[in-house]
Formats: C-alpha cells, structure tokens, sequence
C-alpha cells in the first residue's frame, strides 16, 4: 500500500533561519506532488506542485523554494525565514487520473 | 479557473442532528469533486469524491454529497451528528492541468462544531 511521510512534525526556528522540510512516498511511482501552506482560518494555499522529477511548478511567488530530486521526494525549502513563513505546511500525493489526493501528517512550523 | 465557496466558516449542530455543510463551485468544465476531513494537528483525510456517473456519494462515517449541476453545488450531509465529526472539513475541485494530472482547488473550510 502507499504511504507519505513527512517530517518533522513541529518546528520552531528564528527568523532569518533556513528551512528544510522533506516530504517522501512510498508504494507508487511517478507520483504528483504538492506542497499546501495552511494558515490559520484562511484554508489551504497551493505552494508548488511537481510532475516529475526536477519539475517544479510555482503557484505564489514568496519566499519559500521546492525541490525534487528523486521520483518519490519532495522538499520545502527556504534560505531565509520571515515571521509570515508560520503555518502549518502539508504535503500530498496523487496518481495521474483524478482519483483523489493523500496527505501527509503535516508540519507545524513556528517562525520566532 | 475554477473556485470552491464553502457557506460558513462554523456550523454548529445538536449531536443526533442533521449535518450539512455547503459547498458551491465554479467550473467551465464538468467537475471532479472532493470532501475531505481534517481533525486537529493532522493532515487532510479523503471522506468521498464525485467523478462521473451516480450524482449521489456515499463516503466514510456515514457522510454523503449530491452533486447537483444546475445549481453548482456539492453540499455534504450526515442524517445524525457524532461528537466524534467534529472538525474542519473542506470542499475542493480538481482542475485540468494537462497530461493526466490535475490540481485541487480548496474552499476555506467549516469547522463543525458538535454539542452534547
């Protein structure tokens, strides 16, 4: 069966600070993947979206970066944080066809 | 393209009470859409999904949507509350991206709150 990690669960770092979040599939190939801010009351915002590896899509130019090096990898990543960067970050994957999405567990990211 | 307007930011309801929760979209082609669950500090769980065919879904924990085109709408219903459904819940439509994927578009979610 598929399953989606991501890690970590919670962060706190400073701002000015990098960030790294990693988001892995297993089970499936040639997955889609997405990365989703979700701020509080303001539902889930579409960050980047990937169909393959090495292609990354950008849906709101700010101040975070996507990465995939491998099929089933994707990371979130930033060189520098800004207080406006805290949120709560999922993760998700989905097979070609419009069959639905699957999360991950989340993060809970606090810039301070 | 395409949006999702979920009516409510809170529902609250009686636990044995009707759920329903509202979802209107726009599409300029013919939709897929989805409900899904999120409870507290977690990601989001996929309650059902309309495709094609049966306009009437049935999902997990009791919950079902019709899709009814003509008014572009998506509502989810439960005929009896669980304090257990107590969570956001958020409506969202795929949009065609091209090449066998697609992209879903959310609403701001419902919180349903439900009382003792």
């Amino acid at each position: 069966s598929q399953t989606i990690h991501q890690w970590p669960a919670t962060l706190v770092q400073p701002v000015g600070s990098p960030l790294s979040l990693e988001c892995t599939v297993e089970g499936t190939s040639n997955p889609n993947l997405y990365w989703y801010r979700q701020a509080a009351g303001r539902g889930l915002q579409l960050l980047f979206y990937s169909v393959g590896i090495g292609q990354i899509s950008s849906e709101v130019p700010q101040n975070l970066s996507a990465s995939r090096p491998q099929d089933r990898q994707f990371i979130l990543s930033s060189k520098k944080l800004l207080l406006s960067d805290s949120g709560f970050y999922l993760c998700a994957w989905s097979l070609r066809g419009n069959y639905g999405y699957t999360f991950g567990s989340g993060t809970r990211l606090t810039v301070v | 393209a395409q949006s999702v307007t979920q009516l409510g930011s809170h529902v609250s309801v009686s636990e044995g009470a009707l759920v329903l929760l509202r979802c209107n979209y726009s599409s300029s082609v013919p939709p897929y859409l989805f409900w899904y669950v999120q409870y507290p500090n977690q990601g989001l769980q996929l309650l059902l999904k309309y495709t094609t065919g049966a306009t009437l879904v049935k999902g997990i924990n009791g919950f079902e949507a019709e899709f009814k085109k003509s008014e572009t709408s998506f509502h989810l219903t439960k005929p009896s509350a669980h304090m257990s459904d107590a969570a956001e819940y958020f409506c969202a439509v795929s949009e065609d991206i091209g090449g066998g994927s697609y992209i879903p578009t959310f609403g701001r979610g419902t919180s349903l709150i439900v009382h003792p």
